[in-house]
């Protein structure tokens, strides 16, 4: 079945330290986002991607990094400069960069600063 | 600005009794709406859209949603919840042919079924 896989399923990570959570779909869609979630905020886009070797800044992309090599992965780097980075983490890809059908998710990072 | 509103932080439903979960949006363009489902510790589920056309649209799981334009809301219902439907629910809104990096979602509202 086609799907988006996100992986670790938990993650922690040291202070000073970068870390890579995995976002890979097999769904052939064109477009790409990550999203941060925290308790009663609702979804915040930090990157998205609509096409292969390109990508933009959403709202809160300051200590992200990400890249688009191949269209079934779109990789998310928590800088140390992400001052607060401790949420859960959810991929998210759609059919088509310019409509807009919704997305398909995938089931979540938790990343925790330990 | 763009915004989306549900009012209700959390929602407590008897089994079998209806349900309604509200949303209020403001957006200056033709509305894309969307109503999501997360159960604990997982991703979002699509539950349903609208696009145009019959403001009553039907989705997975048994829910359905009504677009009022004149009231901006596009309020998700269900005639009779079960004990798996205990999950947070999230109202989203876009644009239609700018791309979906421009979805705005809801803070979410959390349904609690008691038995």
């Amino acid at each position: 079945d086609g799907g988006i896989t996100q992986s670790p399923k938990y993650l922690f990570r040291k202070e000073g330290q970068n870390v890579t959570l995995s976002c890979e779909q097999n769904l052939n869609h064109d477009a790409m986002y990550w999203y941060r979630q925290d308790p009663g905020q609702g979804l915040r886009l930090i990157y998205y991607s609509q096409i292969v070797n390109d990508f933009q800044k959403g709202d809160i992309a300051e200590g992200y990094s990400v890249s688009r090599e191949k269209k079934e992965s779109f990789p998310l780097t928590v800088t140390s400069a992400q001052k607060n980075p401790t949420a859960f983490y959810l991929c998210a890809s759609s059919r088509e960069a310019r409509l807009n059908y919704g997305y398909t998710f995938g089931s979540g990072t938790r990343l925790t600063v330990v | 600005a763009q915004s989306v509103t549900q009012p209700d932080i959390h929602i407590t439903v008897s089994e079998g009794a209806s349900l309604e979960l509200r949303c209020n949006y403001s957006y200056g363009a033709t509305p894309y709406l969307f109503w999501y489902v997360q159960s604990p510790g997982q991703g979002l589920q699509l539950l349903l859209k609208y696009f145009s056309g019959d403001t009553l649209v039907q989705g997975i799981k048994g829910f359905e949603a009504e677009f009022k334009r004149s009231q901006s809301s596009f309020n998700l219902r269900k005639p009779s919840v079960h004990w798996s439907d205990a999950a947070e629910y999230f109202c989203a809104v876009g644009a239609g042919n700018t791309g979906g990096f421009k979805t705005i979602f809801g803070a979410g509202t959390r349904l609690f079924v008691k038995a």
